[in-house]
């Protein structure tokens, strides 16, 4: 399993908010900044947003981050369609010495 | 603009070895890190490896370490994954993306710019 924890499903109604919660312990999460990706089946990972809520130019605002602690959290607001897709956490974990993922979380809009 | 592409992957017997290459264009490649990241059919993301863009650093997964080698040749921009006595659990699609980079002070995002991927699977 993964050292990262993601709930393996989601869901919500367009233009609802939802959240996709990612736990962690203090060698990660506790300690580092967390990124986060979107994908789409067939295709690459998207990173969504870095570095404490950064987002990379084009990713819309309805998309944020926030951590407490271990646990970080990906909102999605104003859920559109074409939201539909696996969203994974990532973060350095310093005991393990290399960065880690959740094991994904599959987002369905209703 | 940014390119990654991935190639070297095909079918390969268990134990067997495999390399595969990454070739970077549309951004300075000598003065960022790169990483390996790899997705079993069906399953989530895995980190596999890191370097540094002067090969200072190396990091691996715990499950490749003593197997894999990863590196990097500055002057053809490309990228590298030596993989040796493959196993049937290696099987999954191989993406190169960007690493760490910083400049005036600033950092810019690791995993924003991320290849095609290229396929491996270890089977007999």
């Amino acid at each position: 399993q993964s050292v990262l924890t993601q709930p393996p499903s989601a869901s919500g109604a367009p233009g609802q908010r939802v959240t996709i919660s990612c736990s962690g312990s203090s060698s990660n999460i506790g300690s580092n900044t967390v990124n986060w990706f979107q994908q789409f089946p067939g295709t690459a990972p998207k990173l969504l947003i870095y570095n404490n809520n950064q987002r990379p130019s084009g990713v819309p605002d309805r998309f944020s981050d926030s951590k407490s602690g271990t646990s970080a959290s990906l909102a999605i607001s104003g859920l559109q369609s074409e939201d539909e897709a696996d969203y994974y956490c990532t973060t350095w974990d310093d005991s393990l010495n290399g960065w880690v993922f959740g094991g994904g979380t599959r987002l369905t809009v209703l | 603009q940014v390119q990654l592409v991935e190639s070297g992957g095909g079918v390969v017997q268990p134990g067997r070895s495999l390399r595969l290459s990454c070739a970077a264009s549309g951004f300075s490649f000598s003065s960022y890190g790169m990483h390996w990241v790899r997705q079993a059919p069906g399953k989530g993301l895995e980190w596999v490896a890191v370097i540094s863009y002067d090969r200072s650093h190396i990091s691996y997964v715990d499950s490749v370490k003593g197997r894999f080698t990863i590196s990097r040749d500055n002057s053809k921009n490309t990228l590298y994954l030596q993989m040796n006595s493959l196993r049937a659990e290696d099987t999954a699609v191989y993406y190169c993306a960007n690493g760490r980079y910083c400049s005036g002070g600033r950092c810019y995002p690791e995993f924003d710019y991320w290849g095609q991927g290229t396929l491996v699977t270890v089977s007999s």
